[in-house]
């Protein structure tokens, strides 16, 4: 069974930082392309970024370049989501996903407050 | 970007009845569209992928349909369990976008 268990979110003053951590299991980590995906409270689904299987390959939307960073250790089957210079706009539950165009698995969810 | 524009905003329906929902892409994405259903404190769930492919475990009475622009997503013989916000979701070009939701009640 594929499961996806996202970490390290929390309360973060604005221009902090925060490190998300999601562990996959039940599938081959290493060959799969995975993402994170937000969503604002009440709002609707937002992508954030992607990794190609191997993380030759990054993606991100623009309001996040230059300040998250996607990584994975595919040795430790983990995905991370580096989150810098944090806004009150990026106060989401952010989603873990499997496969890099649509999204097939997602995890539960961990929520990020930006606030003072 | 590509803007995914996402109809009806909500909808009430009655058991048993189908519905429709539609997404109209701001420029051809070639089929590049999934669709994905999330439940009340849930995690989404993919339905549709390829425009119309169904993903294992989804019931049949989903079903989608479309190309360029023009996509749908088609709900038969309505169930309670089926009470949940509808997303689609272009994977054509980066940034991928979603649609802004469908909000589904039951009448």
């Amino acid at each position: 069974e594929v499961q996806l268990v996202e970490s390290g979110g929390g309360l973060v003053q604005p221009g902090r930082s925060m490190k998300l951590s999601c562990a996959a299991s039940g599938f081959t980590f290493s060959n799969y392309g995975m993402a994170w995906v937000r969503q604002a409270p009440t709002k609707g689904l937002e992508w954030v970024a992607t990794i190609s299987y191997d993380g030759s390959s990054t993606y991100y939307r623009d309001s996040v370049k230059g300040r998250f960073t996607i990584s994975r250790d595919n040795a430790k089957s983990t995905l991370y989501l580096q989150m810098n210079s944090l806004r009150s706009e990026d106060t989401a539950t952010y989603y873990c996903t499997r496969d890099s165009y649509w999204f097939a698995y997602w995890g539960q969810g961990t929520l990020v407050t930006v606030s003072s | 970007d590509i803007r995914m524009t996402q109809s009806p905003a909500s909808l009430s329906a009655s058991l048993g009845e189908t519905v429709n929902i539609e997404c109209l892409a701001s420029e051809d994405i070639y089929s590049d569209l999934a669709w994905y259903q999330q439940k009340p404190g849930k995690s989404p769930q993919l339905l549709i992928y390829n425009a119309n492919s169904l993903q294992n475990g989804v019931p049949s009475r989903f079903s989608g349909s479309g190309s360029g622009t023009q996509y749908s997503l088609k709900i038969n013989s309505l169930q309670s369990e089926d009470v949940a916000t509808y997303f689609c979701q272009q994977y054509n070009n980066y940034p991928l976008t979603f649609g802004s939701g469908t909000k589904l009640e039951i009448k």
